[in-house]
């Protein structure tokens, strides 16, 4: 595989359920990232982790928990979620957070479904 | 602090026609400016960038895009629009050197190519 995966794709939870979304990338790189993307929003940096290690949390609640246990993996475990916390998840990647080119290398999003 | 406004959250042409998708920016440094395009049920791609080099830059699929300062603006263009190129398109602006985690990115502008 290729890129960056992202599973599951698609995930209806009730809001005390307990539930985790992967991404995998296979590019090498050392930073990845969590984003949301609602309707009519732009795109919202949720976490930053370079090198296994979270730099950025931007007001993040904490009903989110992300973990990185190494430089391919990152983990968005969910819990006690709100209705408004629908939204497409997007993981990405990049060389590293720093890195000149700006570029970020996005997985296809897991749809979330809070009832 | 940066910003990105994208003109029209929809814009409709008919096929082979021009493809204009507007974007301003703010920032307070010379930035670096993107444009990123999601096809359905996709992750972002990067389309074209323009850090500092050539102000007309060009990109993937046909795509190119013009920096003016002057207008602050980074409006993307295609000649001759094709019906795959039916997405959603992403503006955003980096002022940390083009650091991949200081993307501001704009809502987004829908393209719906008629037949």
């Amino acid at each position: 595989e290729t890129g960056v995966t992202q599973t599951p794709r698609h995930l209806v939870m009730g809001m005390t359920n307990k539930k985790s979304l992967k991404c995998e990338q296979h590019l090498g790189h050392n930073a990845m990232y969590w984003y949301k993307q609602s309707a009519k929003k732009p795109l919202e940096l949720m976490f930053v982790y370079n090198f296994k290690e979270q730099t950025e949390n931007n007001s993040v609640p904490s009903r989110f928990s992300p973990e990185c246990p190494n430089s391919s993996h990152l983990f968005l475990h969910l819990h006690t979620l709100q209705p408004e916390d629908s939204a497409l998840y997007l993981c990405a990647s990049s060389q590293d957070r720093h890195a000149n080119t700006g570029e970020l290398f996005f997985g296809e999003g897991s749809r979330l479904t809070v009832l | 602090a940066q910003s990105v406004t994208q003109l029209g959250s929809h814009v409709s042409v008919s096929e082979g026609a021009l493809v204009l998708l507007r974007c301003n920016y703010s920032s307070s440094v010379p930035p670096y400016l993107f444009w990123y395009v999601q096809y359905p049920n996709q992750g972002l791609q990067l389309l074209l960038k323009y850090t500092s080099a050539a102000t007309l830059v060009k990109g993937i699929n046909g795509f190119e895009a013009e920096f003016k300062k002057s207008e602050t603006s980074f409006h993307l263009t295609k000649p001759s629009a094709h019906m795959s190129d039916a997405a959603e398109y992403f503006c955003a602006v980096s002022e940390s050197g083009g650091g991949a985690d200081g993307l501001t990115f704009g809502k987004g502008t829908h393209l719906i190519i008629q037949p």
